[in-house]
Parts: structure tokens; C-alpha cells; sequence
């Protein structure tokens, strides 16, 4: 069973810019969360989607975005991007209900804003 | 407000002997817990999880217990291996509502080091 997968794996943008990141869940899976880890701020959530929508958020600004498609498979954009958006980007999935608490995460998106 | 708290940032143990990560949390909402490890330039991988409803539960080597009145959790791992070595993170989610299954309140990380 293919686990999940995020692409690109590495990525270096400029200020201003925006970027786009993808994650596959795993197949059967239909929510999709995502989250960032910084050295200072740990893990933190920034939104989750379940078939197709936007099911919890968090304390994020509104330049953190996200889609999920009919198959399951989500993006997220950050616009304009700042110095401090430079982080690991994690995407996790799961079945979204009651008694599937754990998420399985993909390898994570590097993102580096100079 | 870091509701989920891992107050060790690192941990030293021996190969063989009993390692234990330890995790506090002040939201009485939360109702699920896991733990998860992870490794330089990869993703968290579940390691194991605890309901509030339990206060202990066991997988192999790896033992959760959960302290409600105290807010407070710990992983045991025994006898711990070199492999263990890893960052190890607290998680909590609260499902009262049905809708939050995929959100995680994470705590900062304990840097698990096993020595041969």
C-alpha cells in the first residue's frame, strides 16, 4: 500500500513569491491535513480537508491556503511568501473518522525562503 | 499557549534499560493521545495511541499511560534499542464534536538517544 506522498520534496523561493505544494493520500483515505514544523514553533496545524472540504483550521494568516480534489489529493498555497515561511511542510492522512485517530505522514516539503 | 507539553527536550538512555518520554497537556477537551517518532528528513511515523476512556495500553515494547487527573502522559519503552533513537512527539486530539479527527496538537519533541 503506497504511503503518503508529498511533492516537491525540496523547494527555494524568494520573498514575495507564492508557492504550491501537493500531497497523494493514501488510497482510501479521504482527509487531509496539513501541518508545519519550525525548530521554534514545533508541529502546528494549519488546516484540515475532508472530501473536498475545508474541515478545521488553524491560527495561521489567510496566505495559507489549501484545495482538496474528488480523488482526495490536496494543495496548499502560501502567497507572498515571508523569511518565517521557511519550514518543513507536512501533509498527513486518514480516514477522517471515528476510530481512526492516528495520521500517517509523508516525508514533508522543505521550503526555503531567501 | 502550548497545550500540549514535553518538558524534556533530550533523553539518554542505555541500550536494554527502560526509556521514558513524558507529556503534560492543559485542555481537558482532548480525548485521544498518540505518540509518534520521528527521524531527521522524514516524516512523523505513528508509534502508538491511548483514549481517554484507558489509562494504559500496550504494543510490544511500547507502553502508553495516561494520568486524566494529572493531565498527564508518559511512553515507556523497553528495553530500548539503538534504533529508538529518534525525536519522540506527544500528540492530542479532541473528537467531542465529531470533526477534528485530523487535527493534532503536537508537543515540542524529546530528542531520544540510546547508547549501545
Amino acid at each position: 500500500k503506497a504511503g503518503v506522498t508529498q511533492t516537491p520534496r525540496y523547494l527555494i523561493k524568494t520573498r514575495g513569491q507564492q508557492v504550491t505544494l501537493s500531497c497523494s493520500p493514501i488510497s482510501g483515505h479521504r482527509s487531509v491535513s496539513w501541518y508545519q514544523q519550525t525548530p521554534g514553533q514545533g508541529l502546528q496545524f494549519l488546516f484540515e480537508y475532508f472530501s473536498e472540504t475545508q474541515r478545521n483550521k488553524g491560527n495561521f494568516p489567510g496566505r495559507f491556503s489549501g484545495r482538496q480534489f474528488s480523488n482526495s489529493r490536496s494543495e496548499m498555497n502560501v502567497s507572498t511568501l515571508e523569511l518565517g515561511d521557511s519550514a518543513l511542510y507536512l501533509c498527513a492522512s486518514s480516514r477522517g473518522t471515528a476510530g481512526t485517530g492516528e495520521l500517517f505522514f509523508g516525508e514533508g516539503s522543505r521550503l526555503t525562503v531567501l | 499557549d502550548q497545550q500540549v507539553k514535553q518538558n524534556s527536550p533530550s533523553l539518554s538512555v542505555q541500550e536494554g534499560r527502560i526509556s521514558i518520554l513524558n507529556c503534560d497537556y492543559t485542555n481537558s477537551m482532548f480525548d485521544y493521545f498518540l505518540w509518534y517518532k520521528k527521524y531527521p528528513a522524514e516524516g512523523p511515523t505513528f508509534l502508538i495511541s491511548i483514549s481517554s476512556i484507558k489509562d494504559k495500553n500496550e504494543d510490544g515494547r511500547f507502553t502508553v499511560f495516561l494520568n486524566k487527573s494529572a493531565k498527564h502522559l508518559s511512553l515507556h519503552i523497553v528495553p530500548s534499542q539503538p534504533g529508538d533513537s529518534a525525536v519522540y512527539f506527544c500528540a492530542a486530539s479532541s473528537n467531542a464534536g465529531g470533526t477534528s479527527y485530523g487535527k493534532l496538537t503536537f508537543g515540542q519533541g524529546t530528542i531520544l538517544t540510546v547508547h549501545p
